[in-house]
């Protein structure tokens, strides 16, 4: 099936830096994806829809200036969580549906990327 | 808007005993289904998805699930449940429009006694 790999996957860092986190479809173009946020034993929340060309779609309760996405290519999503702090300390996950999927819909998730603020 | 719900917060079982997850979702239409499961630490991973066609849909690892739209359900079953199984399932139902997100069910952790 197809693939979705994250970078990556464990990253620390000093409160008040910011953290890059990279979702890549390896072997499918997708003009969407999507960037979720799981906090432990919880289910995923959305976080936003990022669009291949234009600026991404925040959910509500989800700050733009502080979740910064940037979707350069049809293979490649960025997440930038700027001046981190504890509270951002999560469990980041993409995900990315094929260009040419049409109505099949499914969605490929990538690892995952526990970032951990100190 | 579509919505999910998954009753069981968690369910432990035996070894070799058999499994069922329940799923029911909202939605004004036929909606894509699908179940995924997690390891701790990991991503999602796909173990089924329906669609349209047969309301018994097979999936990977011995994995059934049956859509019965009468009661808005898609409860994911296995036979017989093997150790490597615990983990966290979820439950999603997508819109059939493209483009848009799924909507997740909270999850079911199973836990498996050996």
């Amino acid at each position: 099936g197809a693939v979705v790999s994250q970078h990556p996957s464990r990253v620390i860092c000093k409160s008040g830096t910011s953290v890059k986190i990279e979702c890549r479809s390896l072997d499918f173009q997708a003009t969407t994806m999507f960037w979720y946020r799981q906090f432990p034993k919880k289910s995923l929340m959305l976080m936003a829809t990022s669009n291949e060309g234009s600026k991404a779609t925040y959910e509500q309760g989800v700050e733009k200036d502080k979740f910064l996405i940037n979707h350069a290519s049809l293979t490649l999503s960025t997440l930038t969580v700027t001046s981190a702090h504890p509270e951002d300390s999560s469990f980041y996950i993409c995900s990315a549906r094929p260009q040419l999927a049409g109505v099949s819909g499914e969605l490929f998730f990538g690892e995952g990327s526990r970032l951990t603020v100190l | 808007a579509q919505s999910v719900t998954q009753p069981d917060i968690h369910i432990t079982v035996s070894e070799g005993a058999s499994l069922e997850l329940r799923c029911n979702y909202s939605y004004g239409a036929t909606p894509y289904l699908f179940w995924y499961v997690q390891s701790p630490g990991q991503g999602l991973q796909l173990l089924l998805k329906y669609f349209s066609g047969d309301t018994l849909v097979q999936g990977i690892k011995g994995f059934e699930a049956e859509f019965k739209r009468s009661q808005s359900s898609f409860n994911l079953r296995k036979p017989s449940v093997h150790w490597s199984d615990a983990a966290e399932y979820f439950c999603a139902v997508g819109a059939r429009n493209y483009g848009q997100n799924f909507v997740f069910g909270p999850g079911t952790r199973l836990s498996v006694l050996p």
